[in-house]
């Protein structure tokens, strides 16, 4: 268990809805990254929050959008859902000092765009 | 920017055979070189680390070099096990002070099967 929690484990919805991911990170992380996995794309960064302020974008599209919050949970918000977002969305959680670069990834949510 | 390739798999081995799954990477700076393992159903666990050059990370009898000159990051064991079957990746992360700060970088996946 890395004590990074994520829910729902799975999720199935309808093209052109909206969903919300949730992740709480290990306590004391500041940081929370989210990935998308796929088996086209393989693993890609979407982004990362330090402390509720962003710091870094990937590749995530502008119909997602993220916040951490002042607990330091964090949700993923994707919108107008289309098939091709049919994906494992994993979060991730890194504290500071040596370990600062070590990210503990949560068990995933898995969404199913029908 | 930054990638890593992996070797193509998948891969399998019988128990007890000696395990070599090759990665290399393209990144400016010095990063930081992980190998993280996906077993079914799972999340992605930290397997080993290194963080400069020479340095060796190992865990669990896995280990890999970090490799400057070859840009490589090999992962290796001696004698895998049937409960080693899992998906490994290799990933890095650039160091503070670079636009890429923190976020990893992942190769595409190694799927390990080990037979009995």
């Amino acid at each position: 268990d890395s004590g990074v929690t994520q829910t729902p484990k799975h999720l199935i919805t309808a093209t052109g809805q909206r969903v919300t991911l949730r992740c709480s990170p290990r306590s004391g992380d500041l940081s929370v990254y989210w990935y998308q996995q796929s088996l086209d794309q393989g693993l890609q960064f979407l982004i990362h929050y330090y402390n509720g302020e962003e710091r870094a974008k990937g590749n995530i599209l502008e119909r997602f959008s993220a916040q951490q919050f002042p607990d330091l949970h964090s949700e993923l918000n994707l919108s107008s859902l289309e098939l091709g977002d049919s994906a494992l969305y994993f979060c991730a959680s890194s504290g500071s000092g040596l370990s600062y670069n070590e990210q503990f990834f949560g068990p995933g949510t898995r969404l199913t765009v029908l | 920017g930054n990638s890593v390739t992996q070797m193509e798999g998948p891969v399998t081995l019988s128990e007890e055979a000696f395990l070599t799954i090759n990665c290399t990477y393209t990144a400016t700076g010095y990063p930081s070189l992980f190998w993280y393992v996906q077993y079914p159903g799972e999340g992605l666990q930290l397997l080993l680390k290194a963080t400069k050059a020479d340095d060796k990370g190992s865990n669990k009898g896995f280990e890999a070099t970090y490799r400057k000159e070859t840009t490589s990051f090999h992962l290796e064991k001696g004698s895998v096990q049937v409960s080693d079957s899992a998906v490994y990746f290799c990933a890095l992360s650039a160091n503070a002070g670079g636009t890429s700060y923190g976020k990893l970088t992942f190769g595409q996946g190694t799927i390990l099967t080990v037979h009995p």
